[in-house]
C-alpha cells in the first residue's frame, strides 16, 4: 500500500537554529498538508498545499514557518529559528482528494 | 468554527470485550466527512474508519464500527472483541465540505486494554 514517507524519524537542534523536515507524499496525491501535536496535546493544523501554492494555513504558521515542493516528489516544512515551544510531533499528510488522508509516520523534533 | 469534543480522556477494556468511544461535533455544514484514527505508541495516526455525513448507514471496518447520529452530531466507535493491540489513542476528526480542507481533530481518548 502507498505510503507517506517522512524523514528524519527525530530531529533534535538547538534553540534559534532552523529545520528543514522534509516529507515524500503518495505520487498521484495533489494535496498536501502538515500537521502538529504537541506531547500530550491534540493534533493541529498548520498548512495544506495545493497546485504548488498555499491553498490554506492556521494562524501557528506564521512567518517562522514555509513550505516548499522543491521537485516533483517532496515536500518539506522548514521552521527558522526554533523556539523550545516548537518541539512536538510534526506529520506530513497528502490526499487524493480532500477527504482521503494518508499520514506519515511523523518526525519527533525536539528543541533544546 | 468547527469543535471536535472528546469528553472521556481515558477509557479500559477487557479483552474480548467490547467499548464505545464518544465524539461529538458542531458544526453549521450539512455535508462533511468524519473519521476516527488510531495513534500507538510509535504517534503515527492510523486511520480507523471513514464515514461519509451523507451516507445513513453507519460504517464498518471489521471489529470497529460506529455509531452516526447526525441531527445529534454525534460520532462513537464501538471496538468488539478487544484485543491487546488495540491499545492506543484514539482522535475523532471532522473535515467540512466548505470549510476549506483541514482536519478538526478533537482531543483524543487513551484506550487501556486488560489482559
Amino acid at each position: 500500500e502507498p505510503e507517506v514517507t517522512q524523514t528524519p524519524s527525530h530531529q533534535v537542534t538547538q534553540m534559534g537554529q532552523e529545520v528543514i523536515l522534509r516529507c515524500v507524499p503518495i505520487s498521484n496525491h495533489l494535496y498536501f498538508y502538515w500537521y502538529r501535536q504537541i506531547l500530550g496535546q491534540k493534533v493541529e493544523f498548520l498548512v495544506s498545499f495545493y497546485n504548488n501554492e498555499i491553498s490554506e494555513k492556521s494562524e501557528i504558521f506564521d512567518d517562522q514557518f514555509s513550505v516548499e515542493r522543491p521537485d516533483g516528489s517532496n515536500f518539506t516544512l522548514k521552521i527558522r529559528s526554533t523556539k523550545l515551544e516548537d518541539s512536538a510531533m510534526y506529520f506530513c499528510a497528502s490526499s487524493e482528494s480532500r477527504f482521503g488522508y494518508t499520514f506519515g509516520s511523523g518526525t519527533r523534533l525536539t528543541v533544546v | 468554527a468547527q469543535t471536535v469534543t472528546q469528553s472521556q480522556p481515558e477509557m479500559s477494556v477487557q479483552e474480548a470485550e467490547t467499548v464505545t468511544l464518544s465524539c461529538t461535533y458542531d458544526t453549521s455544514e450539512s455535508d462533511y466527512y468524519l473519521f476516527w484514527y488510531k495513534q500507538p505508541p510509535s504517534r503515527q495516526m492510523i486511520l480507523v474508519i471513514r464515514q461519509e455525513a451523507y451516507k445513513q448507514q453507519n460504517a464498518t471496518e471489521n471489529r470497529f464500527s460506529v455509531n452516526f447520529q447526525k441531527a445529534a452530531k454525534s460520532f462513537s466507535l464501538k471496538i468488539s472483541d478487544s484485543q491487546l493491540g488495540d491499545a492506543a489513542m484514539y482522535f475523532c476528526a471532522y473535515i467540512g465540505n466548505n470549510a476549506g480542507n483541514m482536519l478538526t481533530f478533537g482531543g483524543g481518548t487513551r484506550l487501556m486494554v486488560k489482559p
